[in-house]
């Protein structure tokens, strides 16, 4: 089955810094990818859609300025963390697939653990 | 926005005996999917199995089978003969003609040996 990679697996950070975290699809072409944020114990929030080469689509209550997604390649998409503060660390996780629809495959990435000091 | 209502935040079964998850979801939209996810402690999320909403037909794959009723935006999920590595966060996910996934909040599964 199609992979998807999540670069680095575990972040820490100091308070106040930018953090870059990476999804790729490994062996095929993602128009569109999708960032989730997952707190201890709960269920996975959709944050935004990212598309290649345009601007991402956030979903209401999620601070663009704040989580930036960047999609420059069928193949990558990044999504930065701007001035992270202690209550942005969660376990980030990213989706790629279904280019025909959701009855392709949506596969994910295996998640991003960020914990800011 | 959709929602999608897992009720069950625990739940346990026997090995080799037989469990169902439960799931609603409210939407206003006519074609969608559904799918049961399972997220083992590594997080890795694993598709279990997906539903075509214009599909009558209840999806299967080997032990897991659903009970998909439109009406009543019901999609439970039945685990045959459950196994030890079946323990695991299981997620019920709704999927719009956007694309875009929205989870449950997760049902807990152990399976006691």
């Amino acid at each position: 089955g199609a992979v998807v990679s999540q670069h680095p697996s575990w972040v820490i950070c100091k308070s106040g810094t930018s953090v870059k975290i990476e999804c790729r699809s490994l062996d095929f072409q993602a128009t569109t990818m999708f960032w989730y944020r997952q707190f201890p114990k709960q269920s996975l929030m959709l944050m935004a859609t990212s598309n290649e080469g345009s601007k991402a689509t956030y979903e209401q209550g999620v601070e663009k300025d704040k989580f930036l997604i960047n999609h420059a390649s069928l193949t990558l998409s990044t999504l930065t963390v701007t001035s992270a503060h202690p209550e942005d660390s969660s376990f980030y996780i990213c989706s790629a697939g279904g280019a025909s629809g959701p009855t392709d495959t949506q596969y994910f990435g295996p998640g991003t653990r960020l914990t800011v000091l | 926005a959709q929602t999608v209502t897992q009720s069950q935040p625990e739940m346990s079964v026997q090995e080799a005996e037989t469990v169902t998850l439960s799931c609603t979801y409210d939407t206003s939209e006519s074609n969608y999917y559904l799918f049961w996810y399972k997220q083992p402690p590594s997080r890795q999320m694993i598709l279990v199995i997906r539903q075509e909403a214009y599909k009558q037909q209840n999806a299967t794959e080997n032990r897991f089978s659903v009970n998909f009723q439109k009406a009543a935006k019901s999609f439970s999920l039945k685990i045959s003969d459950s196994q030890l590595g079946d323990t695991a966060m299981y997620f019920c996910a709704f999927c719009n003609t956007g694309n875009q996934f929205y989870f449950g909040t997760g049902t807990s599964l152990t399976v006691i040996p």
